[in-house]
């Protein structure tokens, strides 16, 4: 079955620069998503059609996709974003899917 | 505000059932196709069901096909899963989200154990 493929985890300090990535074949074809989860919380999104920003969300979260790659860039990393990301798009079915969820650690 | 909450988990023991509500309030709840999302303990997120603005139209992940119905009741911007024959694997956390083209908004999620 199709899957987006994501780090189990990236680790950073504070103020550099975090890049996560998320792989899938139909990535080229379909617009990537990124959402933010905090333990206990709902997700948030934080990217949609592959690098805009939702009102609300800061600066420093941006996105691209080139090819089978989509990649999610925390530019001066805080604390407060420490949190488990996970991409989502759909396969050529138009069936949902998401990345297996990457571990972010600002410390 | 978008405001979503999920209602209704709990401990069930194999092959039973449960219901859960997601009720929706801050938007026009029958402008939008909703969806279920389910996180299994450590695991990420999976899609489970999909229902469109009128119920008419829903979409099943193929795991709980045939075992679990989203409804909706527009007239009480409710939202509803209907989890029958209940497996061990079933068990997580469930979000009900808004959608988009995607999903845009999501409410806490209720647990949902299946143990005997």
């Amino acid at each position: 079955s199709y899957e987006l493929t994501q780090p189990p985890s990236v680790s950073v300090s504070p103020g550099q620069t975090a890049t996560i990535t998320c792989s899938g074949d139909a990535l080229p074809k379909k617009y990537a998503y990124w959402y933010q989860q905090k333990s206990g919380q709902a997700p948030l999104l934080v990217i949609y059609e592959d690098n805009k920003r939702p009102s609300g969300i800061p600066e420093r979260f941006s996105g691209s996709s080139t090819g089978t790659m989509a990649t999610l860039t925390l530019s001066g990393a805080q604390v407060e974003d420490e949190a488990d990301y996970f991409c989502y798009s759909t396969d050529n079915s138009n069936y949902p899917r998401f990345g297996g969820g990457t571990r972010l650690t600002v410390l | 505000e978008v405001h979503l909450e999920v209602s209704g988990g709990g401990l069930v023991q194999p092959g039973g059932s449960l219901r859960l509500s997601c009720a929706a309030s801050g938007f026009t709840f029958n402008d939008y196709w909703m969806t279920w999302v389910r996180q299994s303990p450590g695991k990420g997120l999976q899609w489970v069901a999909t229902i469109e603005r009128d119920g008419n139209e829903k979409f099943y992940e193929s795991s709980v096909r045939g075992r679990f119905t989203v409804s909706r009741d527009n007239a009480e911007k409710t939202l509803y899963l209907q989890m029958d024959s209940l497996r061990v694997e079933d068990s997580g956390e469930y979000f009900c989200a808004r959608l988009s083209g995607y999903p845009d908004y999501w409410g806490r999620g209720a647990p949902v154990t299946v143990s005997s």
